[in-house]
């Protein structure tokens, strides 16, 4: 069974600039995730799906940070424009049932 | 309010030395899961283990065993043995099934490092 990709691995940008990540859940998966992890902290959920409806975003900085989920399958997150404080690695997670939870590889980003 | 405390930021043991590592988590609700993954160097979050609230009896899997404890609100993980590839950040996680949002909660992790 295929994972859940994400890409693309690093990026770097410097700040104001946008970016975007891209992610593909594992198939079959309704719940999908996006996490950010500052470096030494545990993952922080900054929004929720489940299928192609936003379940919880409460904590995503919409000022700066939109998201979405194509057809319910693939999503992006994208930053526009980034901030010194988003450098930080940023997980795709899917889920069959919101419990236990499948990560990618994540995206490390880093803003100059 | 829903939080997932792990106290211990760095633990170094000697391989084949056992290890506990420390869980304390806080929610309302009286349904709710607890979770521990790790994440090795490689970045990625791996799933070891899931509990419901409703099943407090300890779990054992090869070297690692958890023991849930709910009057004191814990859910500790040890390692018997450790190898050199524990060496990992493991997560604690709270994901509570009421008035909490049914959304998974982390604690900081902690790193544990073993050296041969």
């Amino acid at each position: 069974e295929a994972g859940v990709a994400q890409s693309p691995r690093y990026k770097i940008i410097e700040k104001r600039q946008s970016v975007a990540f891209w992610c593909n859940p594992i198939s079959g998966h309704a719940t999908l995730y996006w996490y950010q992890q500052i470096l030494g902290q545990g993952p922080k959920l900054l929004i929720q799906f489940q299928n192609n409806g936003v379940v919880d975003d409460s904590q995503l900085p919409k000022d700066r940070f939109s998201a979405e989920r194509l057809k319910g399958v693939d999503s992006t997150l994208k930053i526009q424009p980034a901030k010194l404080e988003d450098s930080a690695v940023y997980l795709c997670a899917s889920s069959p049932l919101e419990e236990k939870l499948f990560f990618g590889s994540g995206t490390q980003l880093s803003v100059l | 309010a829903q939080k997932v405390t792990q106290a211990q930021t760095e633990i170094s043991v000697v391989e084949k030395e056992d290890v506990t590592l420390d869980c304390v988590y806080e929610t309302r609700d009286t349904t709710y899961y607890l979770f521990w993954y790790k994440q090795p160097p490689s970045g990625e979050l791996v799933f070891l283990i899931r509990r419901n609230s409703f099943d407090e009896q300890n779990e054992i899997s090869g070297r690692y065993s958890w023991n849930f404890q709910k009057s004191t609100s814990s859910f500790n993980f040890t390692i018997t043995a450790s190898q050199v590839v524990d060496s990992a950040v493991y997560f604690c996680a709270l994901n509570p099934r009421g008035t909490g949002g049914f959304k998974t909660i982390f604690g900081a992790g902690t790193r544990l490092f073993v050296k041969a």
